[in-house]
């Protein structure tokens, strides 16, 4: 059974930092590792989607990289603020469904 | 607006009772996934279906539970004699899977809580 982990759990960092958000997984037969966001109470939000057969991934502030063989992805974001404030959540598809991470809580203070 | 939508978006009921959530996915995807979340975990996979054929079910989908996606578009998923530990945002996801490509997209979510 993948098992996927996310860390830090909860980081807090001022505005203007880079930052950097990690995620593994065990099983490394995964055909793709998707990156998301979450607001508290709502719904998940794909940041960003990288194939097995990709390194990284990029998204304006956001860069994605995965290593498959070592069971590991990260998710860089460049110059933080306030409004990145939320849950990001890491998950790996290895066929149908989504196996999540708990997620890392990042607080961007002004 | 063409994203995931779900209906309601929260629903306070009484234990023992029975309730039904309802997901429109984006319209020309054809797979449709429902997740359950609980405080501080990420989304758990229950069930999915591409068209309409149920081809997945997780364990953590007791008997009690059932999803029906008819005519392969919207979806909805029962909760028989709700317990309190069936307090949980219920998340629905659709896809479609084009050249072994595919991205999940999230609807809002239904917040249950049962009392």
């Amino acid at each position: 059974k993948q098992e996927v982990t996310q860390i830090p759990a909860a980081l807090s960092v001022p505005e203007g930092e880079n930052l950097v958000l990690n995620c593994s997984f065990t099983d490394s037969a995964i055909y793709n590792l998707q990156w998301f966001r979450q607001d508290p109470g709502k719904g998940l939000t794909s940041l960003l989607l990288i194939q097995s057969s990709q390194r990284e991934q990029t998204s304006g502030r956001l860069n994605a990289s995965l290593d498959k063989s070592s069971g590991r992805s990260t998710l860089y974001i460049a110059a933080s603020q306030p409004g990145d404030s939320a849950t990001y959540l890491c998950a790996t598809n290895s066929g149908y469904a989504l196996n999540f991470g708990k997620g890392t809580s990042l607080l961007v203070t002004p | 607006d063409t994203g995931v939508s779900q209906n309601p978006r929260h629903k306070i009921t009484k234990r023992g009772q029975n309730v039904t959530f309802r997901c429109d996915p984006i319209s020309e995807h054809n797979r449709l996934y429902w997740y359950r979340q609980t405080l501080g975990q990420g989304p758990e996979f229950l069930t999915y279906f591409q068209n309409e054929a149920q081809l997945e079910k997780s364990r953590l989908l007791s008997d009690r539970f059932s999803a029906e996606r008819p005519k392969g578009s919207f979806s909805t998923l029962e909760i028989q004699r709700t317990e309190q530990g069936d307090s949980a945002m219920y998340l629905c996801a659709s896809s479609l899977r084009q050249l072994g490509r595919e991205t999940q997209y999230f609807g809002p979510g239904t917040r249950l809580l049962v009392l």
